[in-house]
This record gives C-alpha cells, structure tokens and sequence, in this order.
C-alpha cells in the first residue's frame, strides 16, 4: 500500500539554524508528493509540492527534491525563523485522490 | 476568494448523541473530501466526493459515520451513536478538476465526545 514516513519530532531550533525534515514514501505507480504546514491554531495548508521525479518545489524558502530512487522528498530551509514554527507534515498522492499523510514533525524555533 | 471553510470549529458531545459536521468548499471546485486527525496523528483519509456523488467512501471507520453532498457544494458528515474514539479534528479539502492532487483543507472541526 502507499505510505509516508517523516522524521519524528519534536525539532527544536534556534533563529537562522538550518532545517532538514526527512520524509520517505512507499507507493505504487507515479505519486505525487506534498508538504503541508499546520501553524499553531490554523489549518493545514499546503507548503509546496512536486510531481514527478526530479522535480524540486519551492516556497517561502523551503525546498524539497522528487527523488525516485531514494523514494525521498526530504523538506529544508536554510535560515529558519521563529515564524516557522509548526507542524510539518509529508503526504503523498498515488495519484487516486487519497492523501496520505506522514505522522507530522513539530518544530519550534527559539529567538 | 474564500478558501474552504468548516462549521461549527469546535463540537462537544455526549456519548451516544447524533452530530453533524458541515464543510463548504472553495467556489467551483467539484472534488470534495473528508478526512479524520487524531491527536499526534497525520490527517485519514474518510470519503471523497466527485460532484454529488461519493465515489469512494472506502476510509469511512462504520456505518455510523455517513456523508452527504446533494447539491454537489456543501457536503455534511454525520456521526451517529457517537462513541469516545470519534473524538478528533475532522478536516475537510476541495479540489478542482484541473488540480489532480492539489487539495486544499479547511480549518477543521473538532470533535470531543464526553
């Protein structure tokens, strides 16, 4: 079956650290892959995504590489700040509609 | 425009009552699903909505949980018999047909059942 494994948290940062999130995913066929971002007391919302192998989504100084042959879509950013403070999570797309989600990762990033 | 939003944002039940759950999805987009997060926990996927039609209701937990979704807008999850496992955020998202896996979620409700 498909499934999504993301780095167990909890993920404590100071300002302008480097952050890295792994994510690794199991799916038949040609997923697509996401990151949502939860923000303390909002909804989910989607962060960025890619579609197919090699592809790189990019947002708001986040990054993550499609890469097929590790079946990875790790999540990063090079400066972090205190706004960034959240619940990450990884999801991927068989694609059939079904979501599926990794556990989530909070982070928190201290000033 | 208006993203997807959710009613009520907090519900708080006795075991046993009847509950609805109601989620309007961004204008024009005609996909439609549900999905259950427990504490701690990624988001489940419960029952998607192609139109007014569910066309796959495979994630729903039991015959207590059902949805609906009569004028291909609005779509409603009902619990009955409400059970103290029910409790949990429930989330809802949309999509249009051109966005194959581009889904965009509510703010959720969440759901205590005493």
């Amino acid at each position: 079956g498909n499934s999504v494994t993301q780095m167990e948290g909890p993920v404590t940062l100071s300002e302008e650290a480097f952050l890295t999130i792994n994510c690794t995913y199991t799916a038949t066929g040609y997923p697509s892959l996401f990151w949502y971002v939860q923000y303390p007391g909002e909804g989910l919302q989607l962060l960025l995504k890619a579609t197919k192998a090699d592809d790189k989504g990019s947002n708001k100084g986040f990054e993550a590489t499609y890469r097929k042959e590790t079946t990875s879509f790790h999540l990063e950013k090079g400066s972090v700040q205190v706004s960034d403070s959240a619940v990450y999570f990884c999801a991927l797309n068989p694609p059939d509609y079904k979501l599926s989600f990794g556990a989530g990762t909070t982070v928190t990033v201290r000033a | 425009g208006a993203g997807v939003s959710q009613t009520p944002s907090n519900k708080v039940t006795e075991k046993g009552k009847y509950v609805e759950l109601r989620c309007d999805p961004i204008s024009g987009h005609t996909a439609l699903y549900w999905y259950r997060q427990s504490l701690g926990q990624g988001p489940e996927f419960l029952i998607y909505f192609q139109g007014t039609g569910a066309a796959d209701d495979s994630g729903l937990p039991n015959d207590r949980f059902f949805a609906v979704r009569p004028e291909g807008s609005v779509s409603t999850l009902k619990i009955q018999r409400t059970e103290r496992g029910d409790s949990a955020v429930y989330l809802c998202a949309s999509s249009s047909m051109g966005q194959a896996g581009t889904q965009y979620f509510g703010p959720g409700t969440r759901l205590t059942v005493l």
